[in-house]
């Protein structure tokens, strides 16, 4: 499977913008990418997902390189809620093997009030 | 309401015992899953169902028995739990799993599951 690479932690303020990278440059054609968080003492929650044009929903935008090499979840207003581990994961449509996600170990997103 | 939902939320057993953790959505979604998180380890995926009655090995599935004879249930039992399988157990679901393979998972609460 494509390997995602994201950093360990990041740090943010309350009510400003938060941009969460993640490198995928193994990633094939047909993967498509997808973003879960994991508040504390919860299970993951899906945020957004994308294959290849820049997308928004109610809780952030995702967007794409064109190379399609790396993304960025963009969070627009941080809050203390969004505090939490946040995951990207490639989902190949190929499929075959196991089903599923396959976690990596995300960044940890800090937000100071 | 509608949603996942596991059960029991905390469970301590001794080794050697048998364990069941309980999974129920209310979806009718085809796919469910069980996950475990270590630290250290992050989340890893135990077994999947495609549909009731049919069922498959993911990463980790030594010590554990899936069973799905119904859509909304899909039970994970440790046949004799051992320390090692002291986690966080959580159960997930999503729709078929059709083109273009974008459907989310949604996922329980977790059972935090320690063996003595």
């Amino acid at each position: 499977d494509a390997k995602t690479t994201q950093p360990n932690s990041m740090e943010s303020n309350e009510e400003e913008p938060v941009h969460l990278p993640c490198n995928h440059s193994t990633i094939s054609g047909t993967d498509y990418i997808h973003w879960y968080r994991q508040l504390p003492s919860q299970g993951p929650e899906y945020v957004i997902h994308g294959l290849t044009s820049n997308v928004n929903n109610r809780m952030a935008s995702l967007a794409i390189a064109e190379d399609r090499k790396s993304s960025t979840l963009i969070l627009h207003r941080a809050t203390l809620r969004d505090a939490a581990v946040y995951y990207c994961i490639l989902r190949s449509e190929s499929g075959g093997g196991a089903d599923g996600l396959t976690f990596g170990k995300g960044t940890h997103l800090i937000i100071q009030p | 309401d509608a949603g996942i939902t596991q059960s029991p939320r905390y469970k301590i057993t001794e080794t050697g015992r048998q364990v069941t953790l309980m999974c129920h959505q209310t979806w009718s979604h085809s796919y469910m899953f069980w996950y475990r998180q270590d630290l250290g380890h992050g989340l890893r995926l135990i077994y999947y169902s495609a549909a009731a009655d049919i069922t498959d090995k993911g990463e980790v599935p030594d010590g554990y028995v899936v069973s799905r004879s119904k859509t909304e249930n899909f039970p994970l039992t440790l046949e004799s739990a051992t320390r090692s399988q002291t986690s966080v157990y959580f159960c997930a679901s999503s729709p078929n799993r059709g083109p273009p393979y974008n459907s989310p998972l949604h996922f329980g609460n977790g059972t935090r599951l320690t063996v003595t």
